[in-house]
């Protein structure tokens, strides 16, 4: 099983649509959550954060489900310039000493359709 | 704040030959960087990670004598690819955290990488 998996999409959707997007993670441990977004041939940019408690940012929700191991992304009112890769991000503590372990979902492409 | 930059932007190198890459944050002292490599419609891979005045660690499959990596200050790491050859042909991606328990990364824009 993949450390973090995505449906790749792509998610067509029209203008005004809500779309949600699921990552599930296999590591139970695993402490900090993000969502991110990438253009194409650009670097990724942090979306938002997500919290236990679920978390809302304008048209943008995020919630954490730990007990499923997986995160979601809504998107209200679905933009054109909301298309994107949406990337799921899951950090892992450091083991003995070491660095915290960042590990990146495939990504979840988004077209928004006029 | 939380700017990083990354130089070149792209390039394009014969075979055999070696491409360093920077990566420095402009704002803000890094004391842990990390490098990634992207292929098309893939995802981003970290290849290493590092802290300033400490050898990188590598992850699995990353191979230390071909992509050496150097954090020699809070604000520069170096990524050099020795010998390129085509299938190292990829974006390569830094990123940034002030703090090393923090979780918030921010990335550099990215470096295109082409071998011919």
């Amino acid at each position: 099983r993949k450390e973090v998996e995505q449906d790749p999409g792509p998610f067509n959707v029209p203008e005004g649509a809500t779309v949600a997007f699921n990552c599930t993670y296999s590591n139970s441990a695993s402490q900090s959550f993000f969502w991110y977004r990438q253009d194409c041939r650009k670097e990724p940019k942090l979306l938002m954060s997500v919290y236990s408690s679920g978390n809302e940012d304008g048209r943008f929700t995020a919630q954490l489900n730990r007990a499923s191991q997986y995160i979601s992304l809504l998107i209200r009112d679905s933009k054109l310039s909301d298309s994107a890769t949406y990337l799921c991000v899951v950090n892992n503590p450091p083991v003995s000493g070491g660095y915290q372990k960042v590990t990146f979902g495939t990504g979840t492409k988004l077209q928004v359709i006029p | 704040g939380a700017v990083v930059s990354q130089h070149p932007s792209w390039v394009i190198c014969k075979s055999g030959t070696s491409v360093k890459i920077e990566c420095r944050s402009l704002d803000f002292q890094a004391t842990t960087m990390f490098w990634y490599r992207q292929f098309p419609k893939q995802s981003l891979m970290l290849m290493a990670t590092s802290n300033e005045g400490s050898k990188a660690t590598y992850e699995q499959g990353v191979e230390k004598d071909k992509f050496l990596i150097n954090h020699a200050s809070l604000t520069l790491s170096t990524l050099t690819v020795t010998s390129a050859h085509p299938e190292d042909s990829s974006f390569y991606i830094c990123s940034a955290t002030p703090d090393r328990d923090s979780y918030e990364q921010y990335f550099g824009p990215g470096t295109r990488l082409t071998v011919t």
